[in-house]
């Protein structure tokens, strides 16, 4: 089934520690993006990227570094995890503009 | 900058009534406009959009936006609830003169149906 696969589905992590959070799409969607969930504040952009080779900074991207590759995938980095960085990440992607992004089941994040 | 304002954090309803939730925009020119919803430890889900065709949007569901760009709204609705239409439901809106294609989202309005 085409869609958007995320690893881990959740993970506990000791602050200071590093941490990729996975995302594969094979749907060959252009623009991917990366957004954390945190209740009240709905769903915020970290950082997305237009296409292979180009990446670019969201809303809230301090603590975080993302890379892209190739079309496929689209990894999320926390060089050093903080207590505030506990949340659910959701990776997304779309084909063109205007429509709709297509979301991954999301990864949810503890720092400790 | 585009932003998105969703009125009231928390609806609650009557199985049967009707469905309103609040939606306005912040933008230049008319976006694109977006209602996605959100079951319980999953991801979000699609519900309609608008593009530019016609300013009345069907969702999934029974469910239909419209797009009023004199109010900078756009409202979801839904004439008779369901049990089942309990979610968090949040807008987005994208720019149509950005380079990306970025959705900049509402920050979601949780929907109650009491039986």
């Amino acid at each position: 089934i085409a869609g958007i696969t995320q690893a881990p589905t959740s993970q506990i992590l000791a602050a200071g520690r590093r941490m990729t959070l996975r995302c594969t799409q094979d749907m060959r969607h252009n623009a991917m993006y990366w957004y954390r969930q945190d209740l009240g504040l709905g769903l915020r952009l970290i950082h997305y990227s237009n296409t292979a080779g180009t990446t670019g900074k969201g809303e809230v991207p301090d603590g975080y570094s993302v890379s892209r590759a190739n079309t496929d995938d689209f990894p999320l980095t926390l060089a050093s995890a903080v207590p505030s960085q506990t949340s659910v990440y959701f990776c997304a992607s779309s084909g063109q503009r205007g429509s709709p992004l297509h979301f991954g089941n999301g990864t949810r994040l503890t720092v400790t | 900058a585009q932003s998105v304002t969703q009125l009231g954090s928390h609806v609650s309803v009557s199985e049967g009534a009707l469905v309103l939730l609040r939606c306005n925009y912040s933008s230049s020119v008319p976006p694109y406009l977006f209602w996605y919803v959100q079951y319980p430890n999953q991801g979000l889900q699609l519900l309609l959009k608008y593009t530019s065709a016609a300013t009345l949007v069907k969702g999934i569901n029974g469910f239909e936006a419209e797009f009023k760009k004199s109010e900078t709204s756009f409202h979801l609705t839904k004439p008779s609830a369901h049990m089942s239409d309990a979610a968090e439901y949040f807008c987005a809106v994208s720019d149509r003169m950005d380079s990306s294609y970025k959705l900049i989202f509402g920050s979601g309005t949780r929907l109650l149906v009491r039986p």
